[in-house]
């Protein structure tokens, strides 16, 4: 089993739907977590980190779900620009290392 | 604020060759990573550093080698390429446990 599990897609949507993904982690000791962005040919940009109390930032939403080793991201009223890959990413306590999940790619339709 | 600076962004080696490359930051960034990317594959540590001085093997260390002499540069060193090695490359940077900061990718192949 990956230690970090993300559907690859890709998610069509039209413009100005919401579309959520998730990504479940096989660590119990996972610590941090963060969803980024990749854009093609680019390198991942950090979107916004994950807290077990969820957290918004403009139209992106993330929850964590600790019980069953899940992150969500939700993103509303989707862009043509939001189209990326979205990365979900797991430090594990203890170490320094990050886990990368393969991404989930985005196409948002006019 | 420059950020990550990764160079080259492009190169092409022939089977046996060697080659650096740099990665240097100026956020005063204690932990340092490299690593690469595949198509459509997830990003693998090749290694990584906690400070000037320490380096440490990642998942996928074996043809490279590192060195942190400063704070602020952790080139990554290829010995005897192979085709195996043709990928994306990212260097990282982060102060511990918060995200990372990457520089903008070396494209290499080798033929």
């Amino acid at each position: 089993r990956k230690e970090v599990e993300q559907d690859p897609g890709p998610f069509n949507v039209p413009e100005g739907a919401t579309v959520a993904f998730n990504c479940t982690y096989s660590n119990s000791a996972s610590q941090s977590f963060f969803w980024y962005r990749q854009d093609c040919r680019k390198e991942p940009k950090l979107l916004m980190s994950v807290y077990s109390s969820g957290n918004e930032d403009g139209r992106f939403t993330a929850q964590l779900n600790r019980a069953s080793q899940y992150i969500s991201l939700l993103i509303r009223d989707s862009k043509l620009s939001d189209s990326a890959t979205y990365l979900c990413v797991v430090s594990i306590s203890g170490t320094y290392k990050y886990i990368f999940g393969t991404g989930t790619r985005l196409k948002v339709l006019a | 604020n420059a950020g990550v600076t990764q160079t080259p962004k492009f190169r092409i080696l022939k089977i046996g060759q060697s080659m650096t490359l740099q990665c240097t930051q100026d956020m005063n960034h204690n932990y340092m990573y490299w690593y690469r990317q595949d198509p459509g594959m997830g990003l693998k540590l090749i290694y990584y550093s906690v400070g000037a001085g320490i380096t440490d093997k990642g998942e996928v260390p074996n043809g490279y080698n590192v060195s942190r002499s400063t704070t602020e540069d952790f080139p990554l060193r290829l010995e005897l390429a192979a085709p195996s090695q043709t990928s994306v490359y990212f260097c990282a940077s982060n102060d511990g446990g918060s995200g990372y900061t990457f520089g903008s990718g070396t494209r290499l192949t080798v033929v």
